[in-house]
């Protein structure tokens, strides 16, 4: 059965600050997915990744894709309070037709 | 158009009402999905259909049957539901074939309280 495990669940940090997320996967894959989703509001598709290696940037957002270590990473520069959200990591093996999501990382950006 | 949507937005039902949720994509895609989503969870599937077929049913209450009338659209019928269903119901589609992948367009979910 393939886990998905974020971490961390909380952080909380100042703006200006680099920091970075990580997302653990139990099962090989090479097709991961983060979203973005603000309180009450739906899911945002920011990172499409579908290779080992693979690197996609969005303004202080980039995030990377290990699959041999079943890794991959959100790492976010010089945050700003615009990016609080909760951002959720999921993973698919191919011909499953389904998704399956990390517990979420709850992101508090502080001026 | 690159959006999924939602009717409606907010619904408060008894526990005897009968109502229904409705999704609507126009992006070709041939994959829908429902998900429930709880308060600082991770949305939970409930549903896939793959070419207006139901694919995946993840042991779903009876009381959740979902319907595809076709490519576009997708409801939720909800019967004698419990205070515990309350969450916010997500829809979800995305592309289906030999070279693509699962990157699913959510819309904005429907918020449901059982009362």
């Amino acid at each position: 059965e393939l886990k998905v495990e974020q971490n961390p669940l909380f952080l909380s940090m100042q703006e200006g600050k680099n920091y970075t997320i990580y997302c653990n996967y139990s099962t090989t894959s090479d097709r991961l997915y983060w979203y973005r989703q603000d309180p009450g509001k739906s899911l945002e598709s920011l990172f499409v990744l579908l290779s080992n290696g693979a690197v996609k940037q969005e303004g202080r957002l980039m995030a990377s894709l290990d699959t041999k270590a079943r890794l991959s990473t959100l790492h976010i520069t010089a945050a700003v309070h615009d990016l609080s959200a909760t951002y959720f990591c999921a993973v698919d093996i191919q011909g499953a037709q389904k998704l399956v999501f990390g517990q979420g990382t709850r992101l508090t950006i502080n001026p | 158009d690159t959006e999924v949507t939602q009717t409606p937005k907010h619904l408060v039902m008894g526990m005897t009402n009968k109502k229904s949720l409705k999704c609507e994509q126009h992006m070709g895609h041939r994959a829908m999905y429902w998900y429930k989503q709880k308060a600082k969870k991770p949305p939970e599937l409930m549903f896939v259909y793959s070419y207006e077929k139901l694919s995946i049913n993840e042991s779903v209450p009876s009381r959740f049957s979902p319907e595809c009338p076709n490519s576009s659209l997708l409801n939720l019928h909800l019967h004698a539901l419990q205070p515990e269903d309350s969450a916010l119901y997500l829809c979800a589609s995305s592309q289906l074939g030999r070279d693509s992948y699962n990157e699913q367009f959510f819309g904005p979910g429907t918020r449901l309280t059982v009362l």
